[in-house]
């Protein structure tokens, strides 16, 4: 079963307001991943995070390994409409398989 | 670049009847390739993992001879859903892991296809 837990599930939150959301883990990752899904789409690589520590940017994006390779967190600054979606935080196991998290649906409103 | 193409992206078919999913990497080699399942609100779920040229390694609680998955080449892996039930309708997404020195060991997706099975 999913050893991700993302958090929150969900956040309804105002155009150009800031948006903040983690993701822990039972265990050790390598790798640390963020997706965006749109509706009826497949997941799109946001960023992605290798060493234990790093923080990387990527637009209005910005997300950052955890020093204990447990966690990571991803931040949306100044939100727009088209940031509806759902994330998804991803980890690469010791096996190398990828793990999911639940998800947290944003949702943008003017 | 890492570009994975996914066809099609919608099926509707009768139950009982077979469907053939094509996932392609369009301009890198995949060695490894992925199959995943997600419901409606709910993760992606994997299914298995087909590396090319061997048969593919299936999660627990998924019919081997149900969902047939074939990777003949570095850039093609098909999924083959047999026999369909309505019970099988879901979204089925693909990913290809680049096989290259040096690469990132990330996993890029497809778009999906949404089947209905009637």
């Amino acid at each position: 079963g999913q050893q991700l837990n993302q958090s929150p599930q969900s956040m309804f939150i105002q155009e150009g307001e800031d948006v903040s959301m983690n993701c822990t883990s039972s265990s050790i990752f390598n790798t640390w991943l963020w997706y965006k899904q749109d509706p009826g789409e497949g997941p799109v690589l946001l960023i992605a995070l290798y060493k234990a520590g790093e923080l990387t940017s990527n637009g209005r994006l910005t997300a950052q390994f955890g020093i204990t390779r447990k966690d990571s967190f991803l931040n949306i600054s100044a939100s727009i409409p088209s940031d509806v979606g759902i994330y998804f935080c991803a980890g690469t196991d010791s096996w190398g398989k990828l793990q999911f998290g639940a998800g947290t649906q944003v949702v943008v409103t003017p | 670049g890492a570009v994975v193409s996914q066809h099609p992206s919608w099926v509707i078919c009768k139950s009982g009847t077979s469907v053939k999913i094509e996932c392609r990497s369009l301009d890198f080699q995949a060695t490894t390739m992925f199959w995943y399942r997600q419901f409606p609100k709910q993760s992606l779920m994997l299914m298995a993992t087909s590396n090319e040229g061997s048969k593919a390694t299936y999660e627990q609680g998924v019919e081997k001879d149900k969902f047939l998955i074939n990777h003949a080449s570095l850039t093609l892996s098909t999924l083959t859903v047999t026999s369909a039930h309505p019970e099988d309708s879901s979204f089925y997404i693909c990913s290809a892991r680049e096989f290259r020195v040096g690469s990132k060991n990330i996993q890029y997706f497809g778009a999906g296809t949404r089947l209905s099975v009637l």
